[in-house]
């Protein structure tokens, strides 16, 4: 069974920096395409970005408010995938979702994560 | 593009939900659903326009063509009152739907 637990969430300050993890297991991560995707508080999803599988590049793409401010990387020897988030802004305010990225075959995210919930608030 | 779906939809125990996802030439690339209950996660209920991954009822079908995808829900229960989101790949970027909130009365 696909697991994905993320951790890291919690309350910063604007301009302020946090770092999520995303722990996976019950998969071969190391093939498997990894996104992020965030919800504001009773709003939409929207994506965030992923980390494509080194086999097919290692790619790391981003959504164009985040660009600059967050870094997505990898590592599959300890099946984790993280988020580093600087430079705060209070609309970053969401939670943070993990989730397996199928573009391969579907475009689509078929395992998700329960989600940490970061706040950035002065 | 944008994709935009209705912001709710009703519908009576056992009857079908339709809901639509409208977006300039949808119907060129794949779309996917998820279904949100409150306070969990989003769960893949229809990939790749119309499959349903292991798991996911049979009441759940999907399909897309030219501008619009839908998501029908036949049969509907209790259980399927939840928010109902789209999603595809526009070539540079993920994009989800505005989502729809459905209400079983």
């Amino acid at each position: 069974e696909v697991h994905l637990a993320e951790s890291g969430g919690g309350s910063v300050k604007p301009g302020g920096s946090l770092r999520l993890s995303c722990a996976a297991s019950g998969l071969t991560f190391t093939n498997v395409w990894m996104s992020w995707v965030r919800q504001a508080p009773g709003k939409g999803l929207e994506w965030v970005g992923r980390a494509k599988s080194k086999i097919d590049g290692g790619t790391i793409d981003y959504t164009s408010p985040v660009k600059g401010r967050f870094s997505i990387w990898r590592d599959d020897s300890k099946n984790m995938v993280y988020l580093q988030m600087n430079s705060l802004k209070t609309e970053d305010t969401a939670v943070y979702y993990c989730a397996t990225d199928n573009f391969v075959g579907a475009a689509s995210f078929d395992y998700w994560g329960r989600g940490t919930l970061v706040t950035v608030s002065s | 593009f944008e994709l935009t779906q209705p912001p709710s939809v009703s519908v009576s125990p056992g009857q079908t939900a339709t809901i639509s996802c409208s977006g300039d030439n949808l119907g060129d690339t794949y779309a996917s659903w998820y279904q949100q209950r409150p306070g969990q996660s989003p769960l893949l209920v229809i990939y790749q326009d119309d499959r349903r991954p292991s798991g996911i009822p049979e009441r759940f079908s999907g399909s897309n063509s030219g501008n619009t995808a839908t998501l029908t829900i036949s049969g509907t229960q209790a259980m399927d009152e939840a928010d109902y989101y789209c999603q595809a790949w526009d070539g540079s970027t993920y994009v989800f739907g505005t989502g729809t909130r459905v209400t079983v009365l």
